[in-house]
């Protein structure tokens, strides 16, 4: 079956522009993660979902990193003014229920490498 | 946050078991042990987890000391496509929130 999806793979931005990224989480999954991973290191926890609604946005960095989920599906993390400091893998990730202490693994998406130039 | 320790490298002959041991001292009780791996350029595969009992799927086995404080997870048989760097993740948050860490770099050689 359909995996998580992310887009773009891969995005180049000038430093101070915008950027979107997209996530398309397997169909029916109540959680939705997002994670920035830098080169050589682990993925860094950055926001999660339960259906519509963020329930935790601690790993976010800045105000300049938004993220959301209308419908409860697809989900989008927005940068806005891009710095060098940004550029990283940025992984999605879905799982079917509300984590119960744990009891419930996640399903990642490829990632969307940015590079800020 | 939860923390977790791993060794950073790991070496392993082809066909042999890989040993990949993981502390996490600080896990709470109804917290659950997971293990999950990355492929250079893909995204983590989540291979198994487990509460207190030693576990086996079809990818790996997980085996838990009694205290909680340190697990193991082995692959029987590794192949070249094993090679990967495999994270035992530090789990708060109730479950929504993973801690990875730099885990450990498996090389599976022949």
């Amino acid at each position: 079956g359909a995996g998580v999806s992310q887009s773009p793979r891969y995005k180049v931005a000038k430093r101070g522009q915008d950027v979107a990224l997209r996530c398309d989480p397997i169909s029916g999954h109540v959680s939705l993660f997002w994670y920035q991973q830098a080169l050589g290191q682990g993925p860094e926890f950055l926001t999660y979902f339960q259906n519509e609604a963020q329930l935790d946005k601690s790993g976010l960095p800045s105000d300049r990193f938004f993220a959301e989920r209308p419908e409860g599906s697809v989900s989008t993390l927005k940068i806005q003014r891009t710095q060098q400091e940004d550029s990283a893998v940025y992984l999605c990730a879905s799982s079917l229920a509300p984590p119960l202490a744990g009891g419930d693994e996640q399903y990642f998406g490829p990632g969307t490498r940015l590079t800020v130039t | 946050d939860a923390k977790t320790t791993q060794p950073t490298s790991m070496d392993c002959a082809e066909g042999r078991a890989a040993n990949l041991p993981c502390n996490h001292s600080t896990i709470s009780g109804n917290e659950y042990v997971y293990w999950y791996r990355q492929i250079h350029s893909q995204g983590p595969q989540y291979i198994i987890h487990g509460l207190k009992n030693n576990e086996t799927n079809e990818m790996a086995s997980l085996i838990i000391t009694e205290d909680r404080k340190s697990s193991t997870l082995i692959l029987p048989h590794a192949t070249l496509r094993d090679t990967a760097v495999y994270y035992c993740p530090g789990v708060t948050g109730g479950g929504n929130k993973l801690t990875f860490g730099t885990g450990t770099q498996l090389k599976v050689e022949l």
